[in-house]
């Protein structure tokens, strides 16, 4: 199967401040990328398509301005959480398709504590 | 509005027991997919189901996609500790722009 890394697989931050995760697929070209969060015993709650070259797909409640997401290149998608703060803490999973309604591959996940 | 129905939400059972796991939709898809989750990690794929009544066996896990192709079960006979995760069904979803998930199913098999 592909291979999907994401980036850092931990991270700690103070409140006010802005974190950038990086999902990156390794041997394939991804032409649509994923981002979810999931609480604890939870899961996955889709945040947001992005497209190469294009602006993220946002689902209803997630705030863009908080989350952005920038798709820069075909193997390379960018999350950034803005202004964190402890209830933005929670595993952030991206996943990435080589086509439309493909097999989808996940990356390793990040946890962000903000503190 | 939560699209896929999972039930159990949670399982604990005895090493040895057999148990299913049930994923359901009022709508119809083209295919549905069942992964598993370790705490910590990404989902991986166990396997799409694509036709209406298909059923596919991985070693010891049986999975059916109904006639309607509205719902899907997971069959765990003999479960193992290593068995324990969360199991979560999903399908595409705004014409395959979109990947949901199920709740999930959070399974603990005891020794």
């Amino acid at each position: 199967g592909a291979v999907v890394s994401q980036h850092p697989s931990r991270v700690i931050c103070k409140s006010g401040t802005s974190v950038k995760i990086e999902c990156r697929s390794l041997d394939f070209q991804a032409t649509t990328m994923f981002w979810y969060r999931q609480f604890p015993k939870q899961s996955l709650m889709l945040m947001a398509t992005s497209n190469e070259g294009s602006k993220a797909t946002y689902e209803q409640g997630v705030e863009k301005d908080k989350f952005l997401i920038n798709h820069a290149s075909l193997t390379l998608s960018t999350l950034t959480v803005t202004s964190a703060h402890p209830e933005d803490s929670s595993f952030y999973i991206c996943s990435a398709t080589k086509d439309r309604a493909a097999e989808a591959f996940f990356g390793q996940g990040t946890r962000l504590t903000v503190v | 509005t939560q699209l896929l129905e999972q039930s159990p939400q949670f399982l604990s059972i005895q090493e040895g027991e057999n148990l299913t796991v049930y994923c359901n939709s009022s709508s119809v898809f083209s295919s549905l997919q069942w992964y598993r989750q370790e705490p910590g990690e990404g989902p991986v794929l166990l396997v799409t189901v694509v036709t209406g009544g298909e059923v596919k066996k991985l070693k010891r896990l049986t999975f059916q996609f109904g006639d309607a192709r509205k719902d899907s079960s997971l069959h765990i006979t003999a479960a193992q500790p290593g068995d324990t995760g969360l199991y979560l069904c999903a399908a595409w979803w705004n014409s395959g722009y979109a990947l949901n998930f199920g709740k999930g199913t959070s399974l603990l098999v005891t020794p």
